[in-house]
């Protein structure tokens, strides 16, 4: 099993909607998630960190299943500027590095 | 604030050359990462640095190397270019180690390697 896994897509959302996907990982003891933001030929940036009792930040939601395994991100009232793969990246425990899954993206559509 | 700056930003190798790649950080961290990044695939750890004068191995550290001389530069060396190593490479940096706190990763613009 791959350490994180995210379905590519491309999510194809009408602005104003919403749109969630899932990541899952294999390491049970891991500790911390993240989700980043990339756009197309640019560094990945950090969105949010994603804590154990979930957490908002304006339109973005992030959700931590432990038992399941799985984070998720669901985007609000998407906007055009929402446009971007959004990566999820979960740590290694035992090796100190983070496993980046091969993102999600995501085209808002006008 | 520059933050995490990458030299060159494009590069053209012709196979068996050399080249170094240049991370310069000015956030006083003490992690230094690099990544390559290939279509289809989630960014790969080359190798990272826990502090100035250290280097460790990550997922895929064939045929780079790594140095640390100074905390707030991390050079990655291609000695024998192969175009198995075209790619995108980031360089990212820490305050803490990866789990702990401070573990937020903050990336430079990346470098375009293209080997013929």
């Amino acid at each position: 099993r791959k350490e994180v896994e995210q379905d590519p897509g491309p999510f194809n959302v009408p602005e104003g909607a919403t749109v969630a996907f899932n990541c899952t990982y294999s390491n049970s003891a891991s500790q911390s998630f993240f989700w980043y933001r990339q756009d197309c030929r640019k560094e990945p940036k950090l969105l949010m960190s994603v804590y154990s009792s979930g957490n908002e930040d304006g339109r973005f939601t992030a959700q931590l299943n432990r038992a399941s395994q799985y984070i998720s991100l669901l985007i609000r009232d998407s906007k055009l500027s929402d446009s971007a793969t959004y990566l999820c990246v979960v740590n290694i425990s035992g090796n100190n590095r983070l496993a980046f899954g091969k993102g999600n993206q995501v085209v808002v559509i006008p | 604030n520059a933050g995490v700056t990458q030299t060159p930003k494009f590069r053209v190798l012709k196979t068996g050359q050399s080249m170094t790649l240049l991370c310069a950080q000015d956030m006083n961290h003490e992690y230094m990462y690099w990544y390559r990044q290939d279509p289809g695939m989630g960014l790969r750890l080359i190798h990272y640095s826990v502090g100035e004068g250290t280097t460790a191995k990550g997922e895929v550290p064939d045929g780079y190397n790594v140095s640390r001389l100074k905390k707030q530069n991390f050079l990655l060396g291609l000695e024998s270019a192969a175009p198995s190593q075209t790619s995108v490479y980031f360089c990212a940096s820490s305050y803490g180690q990866v789990g702990g706190a401070g573990n937020i990763q903050y990336f430079g613009a990346g470098t375009r390697l293209s080997v013929l």
